[in-house]
């Protein structure tokens, strides 16, 4: 594997249900990101983990949580989703300097995610 | 607030030359970015811009005026695989980025 893979490709739960989105890097990146991406609107950051440590939780809502074991493998765990949660959500890593200088970032194919 | 803007859509033909533009307005600036995403696949990257001018990579530049927090990506020699949606991001003083709604491209033969 190269890149940046997640599994699985497409997932349809319901509001009730928990599952877990998973992620992995092969570039020896120290830093990922997940990203949620509904139509027509911007990427939205929801979490970021550098060097293992989460440095940025941007108002998500508790029924996201998000695990990181190490520095190659997220997760994006989810539990009582809401239909507006319906969404393509996004993996992403970079290699972060000290200073957080530029990061291009690496993304994964996504996770399509349909709540009924 | 933090703000991009971008055209929602663009429709150009084949073989011709189209420039998405891009104007922001974030607290701070460390670099702007542009990404290509095709329907149903991850963004890919294209290109990055933190000085002014123009930077030239094959049939794609992509040029930037800090003072006017504007950016524009131009594709030339069109062809049908460049039908995508075209995303533009400012890096902020935080080193976050922020991220435009994307410009779908649709080319015609």
């Amino acid at each position: 594997e190269t890149g940046v893979t997640q599994t699985p490709r497409h997932l349809v739960m319901g509001m009730t249900n928990k599952k877990s989105l998973k992620c992995e890097q092969h570039l020896g990146h120290n830093a990922m990101y997940w990203y949620k991406q509904s139509a027509k609107k911007p990427l939205e950051l929801m979490f970021v983990y550098n060097f293992k440590e989460q440095t940025e939780n941007n108002s998500v809502p508790s029924r996201f949580s998000p695990e990181c074991p190490n520095s190659s493998h997220l997760f994006l765990h989810l539990h009582t989703l809401q239909p507006e949660d319906s969404a393509l959500y996004l993996c992403a890593s970079s290699q972060e300097g000290e200073s957080g200088a530029y990061n291009e970032q690496f993304f994964g194919p996504g996770t399509r995610l349909t709540v009924l | 607030g933090q703000n991009i803007d971008q055209p929602t859509e663009m429709t150009a033909t084949e073989g011709a030359i189209v420039q998405i533009n891009c104007t922001y307005q974030t607290s701070g600036f460390n670099g702007l970015f542009w990404y290509q995403q095709h329907a149903g696949e991850a963004p890919t990257f294209l290109s990055y811009n933190v000085l002014d001018g123009l930077e030239e990579k094959g049939r794609f530049s992509s040029f930037l005026s800090r003072s006017k927090g504007y950016s524009y990506l131009l594709l030339k020699e069109l062809q049908m695989k460049d039908s995508a949606s075209y995303l533009c991001a400012v890096m902020d003083s935080n080193y976050q980025l922020i991220w435009g709604a994307g410009t779908k491209l649709i080319i015609k033969p």
